[in-house]
């Protein structure tokens, strides 16, 4: 069964610092890779996807995450933040189960606070 | 504009009461989930469906049940049998069709007082 671990429950950072969301999974099989964002009291939208091909992924908002299958890891990044990015962050996988069906498992989550 | 709208946002109820949370997309989806989100414990799948009159247990299906008449509902029943019902209820729906994969969208979500 896979499994994903985000490493931190929560990140303060000010205003224009770099940040990085970990992220490692648990898979015996190849999977699909996925950050999603929450804002307070909201669905979730997703960031970005890993489906195959180039380890880096860029996604809206300015962020990018790089899949490395040596260590199982899918880590979140921008560069510079800015206050509207104060959310939720979900690393989820995605494994095929059958059928036409994919089981996505979520890590539980990391927030990220941006401080002025 | 295409989306899921989950109804209502809010919703109360005594314990004891069964209650029934809606689902709906017009994004001609053919597969559909319901997540319950807890603080500090991700999302956990708790039904989903990959066809119309179909659908199966997901990690945490107990005290739930849910139905799929129609492609582009999926309500989720919420009984008195489950035993902590007070939660953030996500419904979500995905393209399934064809060879390549496509992600799960997500709609606002519910969020459950049961008292």
């Amino acid at each position: 069964a896979q499994s994903v671990t985000q490493l931190d429950s929560q990140v303060p950072v000010f205003e224009e610092a770099p940040v990085e969301l970990r992220c490692n999974y648990s898979s015996s099989v190849s999977v699909y890779l996925f950050w999603y964002v929450q804002y307070p009291n909201q669905g979730l939208q997703l960031l970005l996807k890993y489906l195959s091909g180039s380890t880096l992924v860029k996604g809206i908002n300015g962020f990018e995450a790089e899949f490395n299958k040596s260590q199982t890891s899918f880590h979140l990044r921008k560069p510079s933040v800015h206050i509207s990015d104060t959310a939720e962050y979900f690393c989820a996988v995605s494994l095929f189960s059958g059928g036409s069906n994919y089981k996505l498992t979520f890590g539980k989550g990391t927030l990220l606070t941006v401080n002025p | 504009d295409g989306g899921i709208t989950q109804s209502p946002k809010y919703l109360f109820r005594k314990e004891g009461q069964n209650v029934t949370l809606s689902c709906e997309q017009n994004l001609n989806h053919d597969a559909m989930y319901w997540y319950r989100q807890d603080p500090g414990q991700g999302l956990r799948l708790i039904y989903y469906s990959q066809i119309v009159n179909d659908f199966q247990k997901g990690d945490i299906a107990e005290g739930y049940s849910v139905s799929r008449e129609k492609k582009e509902s999926f309500p989720l029943t919420v009984t008195s049998a489950q035993k902590n019902p007070t939660a953030f209820y996500l419904c979500a729906s995905r393209r399934s069709t064809g060879t390549v994969y496509h992600e799960q969208y997500f709609g606002p979500g519910t969020r459950l007082t049961v008292t």
